[in-house]
Parts: structure tokens; C-alpha cells; sequence
């Protein structure tokens, strides 16, 4: 069936550094796009969300990038520090369901 | 504002037998939803309720069920546990309606072993 997938398992990075995590999505129909941090031992975290009618969005130290066309996903991550190291997930949902459908994941690990 | 919490944290269960989790959504949230991780995979959607109705299921057998209860609270049953049912199990709630977000927040999760 479509799926959200991930381009890397592992994202090794400096602190300070800025962070892209990348994500491809293959359901045309998906409307909803998430980013999750899920730290060992806990439930994942909303980050931030981006919808279809929109190329980027950006939070605080985050920033979420949106390609239709070669339906494309990418979180970036400003100044890396220790704390965001975790695993990213991102998930998609088509409209009007509330299914997320979650990609397999990157490990972010954040060298001091 | 209280966040959603489940219970148990951590189980541990035989095959065959079954098992009840608990999930208590967030505070004015109307809607749960079940997902599945199994280790090092992302979650997979069980199902999700909304007013006290299954509003949608994934690829996941009868022997999974669920019901939601008319404080929007939640519990997810599986029957007899396979060893693959191993996983942590999530609770995600929000607020289903007209011009409302799709964000869902999650809980810690119940961390099922099956022996």
C-alpha cells in the first residue's frame, strides 16, 4: 500500500550545526503533513505540520519544506543541540481522514 | 490542561491470554486513536474513535476492538496475544470537527511484552 518512507536511517551532526531530515511520501491524495520527535521510552511529539497549500512553514528552530511535485518532505533543524537528539518521524494524512500514516524514521544523534 | 496518559506503563502477557489498555485523551479532546510501534519501525494506525464509534480501522485483525466511553476516555483489547502483538502501543487524541486541526498528541504509550 503507499507509505511515508525516509531517505536516511541515521543523521549524525555537530551541535550548532544545522539539521535536514527528509522524508518521501507516495499518497497524491495526502493533505496533512506532521513532523514527530520521539524520544527513548516516550510517546512521539508534535514538532510542527505543514498542509498541501502551503511550500513552508517554519516554528521556532524549525522549519518544514513541502514539494508537491516530487512529493517531498523535509524538516530542518537550526542550530542543533543535544536535546534534539531523537528519533523524527514524519507522517501524512489525506483529507478529511484522521489516520496518520508514519514513515519508518531518522535517528538524529547530536555530537557535542 | 492535562495531556494524555495511559495505563498500564509496562505489561507483560503470555500467549493466548488477553489484555486491556487504557488511554485517557487530552482535556475538550473528542476523538482517540490507537497505533501500534513495533521496535524501531514507526507507529502503524489501529483504529480511532469518535463518539464512542469505531471512525476508521487499518490493517489490523478482529481480535483487535476497541470502545471509547462518554468521557472520551478509551481501551484497547487485543485477544489472543500473538508473540508479534510484542509492541508499544499509543494513544492519540484531538478534536474532530468542521475547520478543526488534525494535530494528534500522544501519550507515553503501554509497552507490551508477549512471552
Amino acid at each position: 500500500g503507499e507509505s511515508v518512507g525516509l531517505h536516511l536511517p541515521t543523521l549524525s551532526v555537530q551541535e550548532g550545526d544545522n539539521s535536514i531530515i527528509n522524508c518521501a511520501y507516495s499518497n497524491s491524495a495526502s493533505d496533512y503533513f506532521i513532523w514527530y520527535k520521539q524520544e527513548s521510552g516516550k510517546g512521539p511529539q508534535f514538532i510542527i505540520d505543514i498542509r498541501s497549500n502551503m511550500d513552508k512553514r517554519q516554528g521556532q528552530r524549525v522549519t518544514v519544506l513541502l514539494n508537491k511535485t516530487v512529493k517531498h518532505l523535509s524538516l530542518q533543524i537550526a542550530a542543533t543541540q543535544p536535546g534534539d537528539s531523537a528519533v523524527y518521524f514524519c507522517a501524512e494524512t489525506p483529507l478529511g481522514r484522521r489516520a496518520l500514516t508514519f514513515g519508518s524514521g531518522t535517528r538524529l544523534q547530536v555530537q557535542p | 490542561e492535562t495531556g494524555v496518559t495511559q495505563s498500564p506503563t509496562h505489561l507483560i502477557k503470555t500467549r493466548g491470554q488477553q489484555v486491556t489498555l487504557r488511554c485517557s485523551s487530552q482535556s475538550g479532546h473528542n476523538t482517540v486513536s490507537w497505533y501500534q510501534q513495533a521496535l524501531g519501525q514507526g507507529p502503524q494506525f489501529i483504529f480511532q474513535y469518535y463518539r464512542e464509534e469505531e471512525n476508521g480501522r487499518g490493517n489490523f485483525p478482529p481480535r483487535f476492538s476497541g470502545l471509547q466511553f462518554p468521557n472520551y476516555s478509551s481501551e484497547l483489547n487485543v485477544n489472543a496475544l500473538e508473540l508479534d502483538d510484542s509492541a508499544l502501543y499509543l494513544c492519540a487524541s484531538t478534536v474532530f470537527g468542521a475547520g478543526r486541526s488534525n494535530e494528534q498528541f500522544f501519550g507515553p504509550g503501554t509497552r507490551l511484552t508477549v512471552l
